[in-house]
């Protein structure tokens, strides 16, 4: 069965590094999303991009985040200097067109800022 | 007020219970409602997803919604211990052609063996 799939699957990194996390959607999707999991609390929506740009974007989504699809099959988030707070399990999906019921998860990259 | 609020538990219950997740909302504008199954430290497994108003059934699982209540619900019957998970309701809203998911809080379920 088609998955999403991201590396790292685990980070570790020093308080003002940027960070890449990276993302292989379903082949034939259109849609691709990040959300971000703090531990105990709920997903929540980060951005979503469709057709090479950034459809919507949460208010967490701020300058330090960048998004971008470098070649045909992989979707990447940036953090450009990360902070404490960004330390969360980050989420890439996919869906496959726009009719709004079938996103597909990733196993998610862990992300520890020290 | 939240626009999706889900009791966070952890609810325990009984191998073979049926089991009753629940999720409230209050934008209207909503108009996919699925359910994900989250493991520890996994990403959320989509389960259901429903679009009107009613029941929808798949194997032990039930999917119900009600729009007028803008209530939804999920019930797992002959609940397993695999079935021990964190369980996570969802709604879309389509905004600037695409769909936004807003994810309740979830409930954690332990089903002891």
């Amino acid at each position: 069965e088609p998955e999403v799939t991201q590396t790292p699957s685990h980070q570790v990194t020093q308080m003002g590094q940027e960070v890449i996390l990276r993302c292989v959607p379903i082949s034939n999707h259109l849609y691709f999303y990040w959300y971000r999991q703090i531990l105990g609390q709920k997903v929540e929506f980060l951005v979503s991009f469709y057709n090479n740009e950034i459809s919507e974007k949460s208010e967490i989504f701020d300058d330090q985040f960048s998004v971008e699809r470098p070649d045909g099959s992989n979707f990447t988030l940036k953090i450009r200097s990360t902070k404490l707070e960004d330390s969360a399990m980050y989420f890439c999906a996919s869906s496959g067109d726009s009719s709004g019921n079938t996103i597909y998860f990733g196993e998610g990259s862990w992300l520890t800022v020290v | 007020q939240k626009e999706v609020e889900q009791d966070p538990g952890p609810l325990s219950v009984p191998e073979g219970a049926i089991v009753s997740l629940n999720c409230t909302y209050s934008n209207s504008a909503f108009q996919y409602f699925m359910w994900y199954r989250q493991y520890s430290r996994k990403g959320p497994e989509l389960l259901m997803y429903t679009y009107s108003s009613g029941n929808k059934e798949d194997g032990r699982f039930t999917a119900q919604v009600d729009k007028s209540s803008k209530y939804i619900s999920l019930f797992i019957r002959d609940s397993q211990p695999s079935d021990s998970a964190t369980y996570l309701c969802a709604m879309s809203v389509t905004t600037s052609g695409t769909y936004k998911y807003i994810f309740g809080t979830g409930t954690r379920l332990k089903v002891l063996a």
